[in-house]
């Protein structure tokens, strides 16, 4: 079946610190995959995706690359700001069905 | 554009009462979406509808039905609410059902 693993959290980092939070899965065919972001009392919004192996998706200093072999896709940050504490959800899309959301991890930036 | 609107934004319920969560979207999406959210578990798909007309079963869909008379609605309703609702309820739709998904604000339910 279709699912996805992420580091569990929480993960707390002092600002200007770099960022991993590791996302793996198991997927039939070749999926899309996406990385969510979740602020303190809002629901989630698209960070970034990609679409294809070797893919990179990147916004707001955030960035992730498809790694069919690895099958991965780690979110990584050069230098994190308090206002990207957040829950972040790794998802794949299998097909024309739903989005698989892994469980979330979250990131505490400290000044 | 408003997107995804969610109503209410937060409502107590006596358990053994139904409700309906209301979900529109202004996006003339096809694929519509309600999730749960609960501490530790992440989102979990209940119900969704790939186009109007149609509806399908998520990983966690008792107790709960939806119906998709329209392309912009999308209603959840809890025939007999228990405590075990208790949660964060998303809406979300998409063009289609592999494309990005865009979420509303939430509806934070309590049943006691």
């Amino acid at each position: 079946g279709n699912s996805v693993t992420q580091m569990e959290g929480p993960v707390t980092l002092s600002e200007e610190a770099f960022l991993t939070i590791n996302c793996t899965y198991t997927a039939t065919g070749y999926p899309s995959l996406f990385w969510y972001v979740q602020y303190p009392g809002e629901g989630l919004q698209l960070l970034l995706k990609a679409t294809k192996a070797d893919d990179k998706g990147s916004n707001k200093g955030f960035e992730a690359t498809y790694r069919k072999e690895t099958t991965s896709f780690h979110l990584e940050k050069g230098s994190v700001q308090v206002s990207d504490s957040a829950v972040y959800f790794c998802a794949l899309s299998p097909g024309n069905t739903p989005l698989v959301f892994g469980k979330g991890t979250r990131l505490s930036v400290i000044a | 554009t408003a997107g995804i609107t969610q109503a209410p934004t937060s409502q107590i319920l006596a358990a053994g009462r139904s409700m309906t969560l209301r979900c529109t979207q202004d996006m003339r999406h096809n694929a519509m979406y309600w999730y749960r959210q609960d501490l530790g578990l992440g989102l979990r798909l209940i119900h969704y509808s790939n186009t109007a007309g149609t509806t399908g079963k998520g990983e966690v869909p008792d107790g709960y039905s939806v119906s998709r008379a329209n392309t912009d609605d999308f209603p959840l309703t809890l025939a007999s609410a228990v405590p075990s609702q208790t949660s964060v309820y998303f809406c979300a739709s998409s063009e289609s059902g592999a494309d990005t998904q865009y979420f509303g604000p939430g509806t934070r339910l309590t049943v006691l």
